[in-house]
This record gives C-alpha cells, structure tokens and sequence, in this order.
C-alpha cells in the first residue's frame, strides 16, 4: 500500500538558519504529494503540493520538488523564523480521495 | 468561504454517553473525511464519504458512526466509547476523485472520554 516515511523529529534550529526535512514515499502508480503544517491546537493547513514529477511547490518562503527518482519530497526553506515552528506532515494521494500522511517532524526556531 | 468548521471545539463524555460531532462546508467539495489524531502522531484516516456514500471505512469499531446527510454536513456519532478513543477528530473535505486536490482541515474536535 501507499506510505510516506519522514525524518524524525524534534529539530531544532535558530532564527534564520537553513531548514530540510526529508521525505519519500512508497506508491503503486503516480501520487500526488503534500506538506502541510499544524500549529499548536489548530488543524492541517496545506504548505505546498507537486501533483507530477519534477514539479515544485512552493509558499511562504517554503520549496519541495517532487523526486519520482528517488521518490522523495523534501521540504526546504532557506532561513526559517520563529513563527514558523510548528509540525510538519509529509502526505500523498493516489486519486481515490485515501490521503496518507508522513508521521510528521516538529519544528522548533529559536530566535 | 475556504474553511471547514467543526462543533464542538472541545467535548468530555463519559463512556455511556451517546454524543455527535459536526463538520460542515459550503465550498462544493463532495470528499468528507474524518481523521483521529493521538497527541504527537499523524492523522489516521477514519472514514471518506464520497457523493455522501460511504466509500471508505478504515476497520473503524462500531462504537463510531458516520454521517453524511447532504453534501455539506458530515457527522461522526460516538456511542460508548473508552478512554482510549481520547484524541484530535478533524473532518476534512476536498473535490473528487482528483488526487492533484488538496484536503481542507477544520480545526478539529478535542475528544476526552472519561
């Protein structure tokens, strides 16, 4: 079955510093892929999404490219912020509406 | 209007008790999911109503049942719970049968069984 595995967590950088957060994904045909972030007591909100190979998504300062190679979607940013700590969650979905979700990687910025 | 909104935000019942909880959007999505969420782990799928008929039900127990009564409303009815069942419940929603589409998260019903 389809699956995502994200890089454990808690990572903890300060104000500015590069971020990486990996993911890859196990799918039978051809997913489309997500981050999304959850903010301390809130629910999802989607980050950023690829539907087909080579295509990047990007928002708020945040990149993943979608890897069919290496059927990876890491999540970069180039200089983080405080408010950006929260829990991150790789996800994909293969068109029957059965989304899966990566285990998800806390995030902590410092300033 | 983007947002899923979901009543209540929080709810304590006990293990007899019998109570529902709500999710509604108007944004002509007709995917509804429900998720429970454990502190400190992803969302688990529990249930997807597509066209407002069951089309997935994850092994959920019986103690949990969903309703989809028109293309806006989903709901979730608890009936005899354990404590175990204590979680995060987000209703989610999103277009067809469009694996490109994203899925909107309301802000979740905090769940404590006592």
């Amino acid at each position: 079955g389809n699956s995502v595995t994200q890089m454990e967590g808690p990572v903890t950088l300060s104000e500015e510093a590069f971020l990486t957060i990996n993911c890859t994904y196990t799918a039978t045909g051809y997913p489309s892929l997500f981050w999304y972030v959850q903010y301390p007591g809130e629910g999802l909100q989607l980050l950023l999404k690829a539907t087909k190979a080579d295509d990047k998504g990007s928002n708020k300062g945040f990149e993943a490219t979608y890897r069919k190679e290496t059927t990876s979607f890491h999540l970069e940013k180039g200089s983080v912020q405080v408010s950006d700590s929260a829990v991150y969650f790789c996800a994909l979905s293969e068109g029957n509406n059965d989304m899966r979700f990566g285990a998800g990687t806390r995030l902590t910025v410092k300033p | 209007d983007t947002e899923v909104t979901q009543t209540p935000k929080h709810l304590v019942m006990g293990m007899t008790n019998k109570k529902s909880l709500k999710c509604e959007q108007h944004m002509g999505h007709r995917a509804m999911y429900w998720y429970k969420q454990k502190a400190k782990k992803p969302p688990e799928l529990m249930f997807v109503y597509s066209y407002e008929k069951l089309s997935i039900n994850e092994s959920v127990p019986s103690r949990f049942s969903p309703e989809c009564p028109n293309s806006s409303l989903l709901n979730l009815h608890l009936h005899a719970l354990q404590p175990e069942d204590s979680a995060l419940y987000l209703c989610a929603s999103s277009h067809i049968l469009q694996g490109d589409t994203e899925a909107f998260f309301g802000q979740g019903t905090r769940l404590t069984v006592v």
